[in-house]
């Protein structure tokens, strides 16, 4: 099955400095990938998704980049507001939208104001 | 719009009690619904996938028997821990997608249920 990798683990800015996050996937065949933000006991929110025919998508101050050769995806935070602090999940998922998704180990990201 | 509700946020319990948690797709109509477990500071992990109208699909490890899930209308689906214990005390999080438009929405989360049993 799937396995996908998250790092860092936890991850600490300044405000208004830009964050990274990545991940890996093992399975070729994902081809959905979305980014989820939760909040402390809060379920997670979908931030911003791409899918494996493009290779950067930009929401304002999240972007996502694709690198379906060597299997990562990363998402890019600038000018981090401390409201920015949760943890972020990737996710990976075959097919279409909709099936299961399986998710990276998750990153805290503290913005320190 | 996509927006699922889940109830209760909340539940302490005794020992022994069956528990039985809400998920609804408040906007949209959800063929199918994933439940998930999430302990602290760990990621969310996949219990089931629900389906409108037939038996859930449990991932492996998971008692379908202690987890029972029902699915019976577009909009709602149902989480019971029977007999609960307190090894079962979790993070508790459903999601849906929306099938309306197309086959390829993405999955929206409710909020999750704390289960606490003592």
């Amino acid at each position: 099955g799937e396995n996908v990798e998250q790092h860092p683990s936890t991850l600490s800015v300044q405000e208004g400095d830009s964050a990274v996050i990545k991940c890996t996937y093992s399975d070729s065949a994902s081809n959905y990938f979305p980014w989820y933000k939760q909040e402390l006991g809060k379920g997670p929110q979908l931030i911003i998704d791409i899918r494996s025919n493009v290779g950067e998508k930009k929401d304002q101050r999240i972007a996502v980049t694709l690198n379906k050769t060597a299997k990562h995806f990363s998402l890019h935070i600038t000018e981090t507001q401390p409201e920015d602090s949760a943890v972020y999940f990737c996710a990976a998922s075959m097919r279409n939208a909709g099936n299961m998704l399986t998710f990276g180990g998750g990153t805290r990201l503290m913005v320190k104001p | 719009g996509a927006v699922v509700s889940q109830h209760p946020s909340w539940v302490i319990c005794k020992s022994g009690t069956s528990v039985k948690i809400e998920c609804r797709s408040l906007d949209f109509q959800a063929t199918t619904m994933f439940w998930y477990r999430q302990f602290p500071k760990q990621s969310l992990m996949l219990m089931a996938t629900s389906n409108e109208g037939s038996k859930a699909t449990y991932e492996q490890g998971v008692e379908k028997d202690k987890f029972l899930i029902n699915h019976a209308s577009l909009t709602l689906s149902t989480l019971t821990v029977t007999s609960a214990h307190p090894e079962d005390s979790s993070f508790y999080i459903c999601s849906a997608r929306d099938l309306g438009r197309n086959n390829n929405q993405p999955q929206h989360f409710g909020d999750g249920t704390r289960l606490s049993i003592l």
